[in-house]
């Protein structure tokens, strides 16, 4: 039982590439997320959803998209990536919307 | 969802107990208190969560007072693997409501 799987766990980008970071559940949960984490401070939610074919955004949701093809699934996509989105991004899963299950986190940086 | 307050960092003995407090004043009668953890780096990982009463698990105690304006994370006996980001997280149940982290109280734990 692999829980959360995260893809790629590092990546460097040029400015103005695009990316696409894969989460994958094998847990059957409906609701799954994204956040990003700056140095010093605490995650920051993305985009999330709570079910197949469904998005949402949080509070950071500019220059970011989202898309859940299918339930264990859910991608995240930097269309034109910028020096800003250097961070670390945590994908999260869960059952109800209590108890997250986190994969161990992608490691981006943007030169 | 209420804001919550934690001291930024906290030391404490190796088996001794840490008690980290959270002020949630204005929580509203449908919030759970949730406590997560994160060490260093990784993803998040949850610990406990309650509404109003005192609940107890195996990795920790959570105790809130009788108003619900605060709380305290106890770990009984605490050792160099505890040393973490611990968050307390103050969200409503229903349907929809996502965790929002703040930067959390960092224990470090002493030998």
């Amino acid at each position: 039982n692999a829980g959360v799987t995260q893809t790629p766990k590092f990546r460097v980008l040029k400015t103005g590439q695009s990316m696409t970071l894969l989460c994958a559940q094998d847990m059957n949960h409906e609701y799954m997320y994204w956040y990003r984490q700056d140095p010093g401070m605490g995650l920051r939610l993305i985009h999330y959803s709570v079910g197949e074919g469904t998005t949402a955004k949080g509070e950071v949701p500019d220059g970011y998209n989202v898309s859940r093809l299918k339930k264990q699934n859910f991608l995240l996509g930097l269309e034109s990536a910028a020096p800003s989105q250097t961070s670390v991004y945590f994908c999260a899963s869960s059952y109800g919307d209590i108890r997250y299950t986190f994969g161990s986190g992608t490691r981006l940086t943007v030169v | 969802d209420a804001k919550t307050t934690q001291p930024p960092s906290m030391d404490c003995a190796e088996g001794r107990a840490a008690n980290l407090p959270c002020n949630h004043s204005t929580i509203s009668g449908n919030e759970y208190v949730y406590w997560y953890r994160q060490i260093h780096s990784q993803g998040p990982q949850y610990i406990i969560h309650g509404l109003k009463n005192n609940e107890t698990n195996e990795m920790a105690s959570l105790i809130i007072t009788e108003d619900r304006k605060s709380s305290t994370l106890i770990l009984p006996h605490a050792t160099l693997r505890d040393t973490a980001v611990y968050y307390c997280i103050v969200r409503g149940s229903n349907t929809g409501n996502q965790f929002y982290f703040g930067t959390g109280t960092s224990l470090t734990v002493i030998p």
